[in-house]
């Protein structure tokens, strides 16, 4: 197991496109964290999976953000009719539960631009 | 809501000086844990160092080390003998009931 991996690692697209990001997570962990970080600032909570359960959602998800874990494994983060405020960086994170001892395994980000 | 607080933005120290990294934070939980990561640039998030809220004695690993005021709800980081490769920005987070919640960041350059 080689961690978090997403993918891909730079997308730019044009505004009004749909894109899809792609994360793996470590392959024991069961809960997976979606966070948005923009130049500058620290990591913006999106949501996060315990399974393929969706147990929480931020107000930043705006009815263009949609994810899904289909199986408890991999999950998919869309962002349809893209603005360029959505221009960021996009991170993955996973644990073994809510692990409050060890915090999350980040992957390397997936950084978006709209132009 | 939980809110963690870093007051600089940017800091510089050259290498082998050590240098202290603030952060406050507010949390209602009351068994918890508190982190510092890394994020060089261009590369992935990494730990660098986790307090216990139970724990008096303040964490180190290695170089880092942590001065964790419970009271006063503060955890700055503290790297000792700076090096080149702590370039990086630095971000202090702390729990929510099921998150994390992370500070804007300080940007810390070191220089030869």
């Amino acid at each position: 197991d080689t961690g978090v991996s997403q993918n891909p690692r730079h997308k730019i697209t044009k505004r009004g496109q749909n894109v899809t990001f792609r994360c793996d997570p470590i392959s024991e962990h069961n809960r997976l964290y979606w966070y948005r970080q923009t130049l500058g600032q620290g990591p913006e909570f999106l949501t996060y999976f315990q399974n393929e359960a969706q147990l929480e959602k931020s107000r930043l998800l705006s009815d263009r953000f949609s994810a899904e874990r289909p199986k408890g494994s991999f999950s998919t983060l869309e962002i349809q009719r893209t603005e360029q405020g959505d221009s960021a960086m996009y991170l993955c994170a996973s644990s073994l539960g809510w692990d409050r001892e060890y915090g999350y395994t980040f992957g390397s980000g997936t950084r978006l631009t709209v132009v | 809501a939980q809110t963690v607080t870093q007051s600089q933005p940017e800091m510089s120290v050259q290498e082998a000086e050590t240098v202290t990294l603030s952060c406050t934070y507010d949390t209602s939980e009351s068994n918890y844990y508190l982190f510092w990561y890394k994020q060089p640039p261009s590369r992935q998030m990494i730990l660098v160092i986790r307090q216990e809220a139970y724990k008096q004695q303040n964490a180190t690993e290695n170089r880092f080390s942590v001065n964790f005021q419970k009271a006063a709800k503060s955890f700055s980081l503290k790297i000792s003998d700076s090096q080149l490769g702590d370039t990086a920005m630095y971000f202090c987070a702390s729990p929510g009931y099921s998150t994390l919640t992370f500070g804007k960041g300080t940007m810390l350059l070191v220089s030869p």
